[in-house]
């Protein structure tokens, strides 16, 4: 099951951003945050990650509460090509076991932007 | 110069027979998923592989064999299909050990009929 819960859909305008929140309450110490993104009938887009630190690359920025139970993923100026459905995923860091490298996606938030 | 390839794109084929699909990545990575996409959305994985060593199984019915011949390389073969294996399928990739992201390939559409 996933361990994250976020609202199953949003709207925004082009060129607003996009405020994307996750509810993560049961993460532990040693496990990430991910965001991936599916644009219609493609494969899942990785976006970011992060661990305790706010980060920020050329798509999105993270933000993480200090006590880590749940983040925002902002995507800052939203276009139409945006429009995808956004999943929250907690993931170990800890190498070995069966469950590492294992993706657990949930139904994730249904993003539309409009003109 | 695609990252994650997957062969066939869309596959219609007949109850009961035995299909195969390919995935190639060219970026480096130990480790491959497959996972399945049904009718509902829902991403589920399948199998995992590193450095060509299964790693994760989850409940996947036994007539689903993947096969890695190398660590570029994950296929998935499935035999007697069914009606409820109508999915899409994708592979992945990411480096063992790392915290990166994956790369998902672009899915085959398999429809059984």
């Amino acid at each position: 099951d996933a361990k994250t819960t976020q609202p199953p859909s949003m709207d925004c305008a082009e060129g607003r951003a996009a405020n994307l929140p996750c509810n993560h309450s049961t993460i532990s110490g040693n496990e990430y945050v991910y965001w991936y993104r599916q644009i219609h009938s493609q494969g899942p887009q990785y976006i970011i990650h992060g661990l305790k630190n706010n980060e920020t690359n050329e798509m999105a920025s993270l933000i993480i509460t200090e006590d880590r139970k749940s983040s925002t993923l902002i995507l800052p100026h939203a276009t139409l090509r945006d429009t995808a459905v956004y999943y929250c995923i907690v993931r170990p860091s800890v190498a070995g076991g069966t469950s590492y490298g294992k993706l657990t996606f949930g139904q994730g938030t249904i993003l539309t932007v409009h003109p | 110069d695609t990252a994650v390839s997957q062969t066939p794109k869309y596959l219609v084929t007949q109850m009961g027979n035995d299909k195969s699909i390919k995935c190639e990545q060219n970026l480096g990575h130990d480790t491959m998923y497959w996972y399945k996409q049904d009718s509902k959305k829902f991403l589920k994985i399948m199998f995992s592989y590193n450095n060509k060593e299964l790693i994760i199984n989850e409940t996947v019915p036994n007539r689903f064999s993947p096969k890695s011949p190398d660590k570029a390389h994950l296929n998935l073969h499935i035999n007697s299909l069914e009606l409820g294996d109508s999915a899409v399928y994708f592979c992945a990739s990411s480096q063992g050990g790392a915290t990166g992201g994956y790369t998902f390939g672009s899915g085959t559409r398999l429809t059984v009929v």
